[in-house]
């Protein structure tokens, strides 16, 4: 069955780094563009960033652009997220989900909760 | 970016009870619109794609329509598994915008 799986997030200091992964399964990982998505806290979701099925395309929200980028390793099946430069508005849980163009994105994975904090 | 306000942004609503939800775009964005349903401490669940089209294993009571600026959610009879937040997204333009989210509650 498809999954997709989210991993990476944890506690980190403002200012500092940190490296979300993306891991999917059950389906062709390579045929698919991926999102990230996210929520803070008692919020509402926030599209954060894609990448193209071939790697070449990528976008990234206002908010995060400069600060992060995404890359992918379809031979790990994997989309990873570096997020560099954070800040407490960065709080949030991360979902990534699979992008079936203009059908929506149907599947999503649990999501990872990235807190920065002092 | 396109704009996506959704309304009311709360309701209450009881069992049985038939719901309206709508998503309005600062501009059109054709039919290229999702909605999904999201419940306390899960990942949101696509509901309905191409403003009017529902998702395989989706319950027919949840019926989207629409075009342009203007599309709506309705769910019919509302049950108890059907109280959550539900959120549209249009498919049209980076960045992909979420609506603000429609939460439905139990009166």
């Amino acid at each position: 069955q498809v999954q997709l799986v989210e991993s990476g997030g944890g506690v980190v200091q403002p200012g500092r780094s940190l490296r979300l992964s993306c891991a999917g399964s059950g389906f062709t990982f390579r045929s698919f563009a991926i999102h990230w998505v996210r929520q803070a806290p008692g919020r509402g979701l926030e599209w954060v960033a894609v990448i193209s099925s071939d790697g070449t395309g990528k976008q990234f929200a206002d908010s995060v652009k400069g600060r992060f980028t995404i890359s992918r390793d379809d031979s790990k099946a994997t989309v990873s997220l570096q997020m560099n430069s954070l800040t407490v508005e960065d709080t949030a849980v991360y979902y990534c989900a699979r992008y079936t163009g203009y059908y929506g994105f149907d599947y999503w994975g649990q999501g990872t909760l990235v807190t920065v904090s002092s | 970016d396109i704009q996506l306000t959704q309304s009311p942004s709360f309701l209450s609503a009881s069992v049985g009870d038939r719901v309206t939800v709508t998503c309005r775009a600062s501009q059109g964005i054709s039919t290229d619109l999702a909605w999904y349903q999201q419940k306390p401490g899960e990942a949101p669940k696509l509901l309905i794609y191409s403003a009017s089209t529902l998702q395989g294993g989706v319950s027919s009571r949840f019926s989207g329509s629409g075009s342009g600026t203007e599309f709506t959610l309705t769910i019919n009879s509302l049950q108890p598994e059907d109280f959550a937040t539900y959120y549209c997204q249009q498919l049209n333009y980076l960045p992909l915008t979420f609506g603000g989210g429609t939460k439905v509650e139990i009166k």
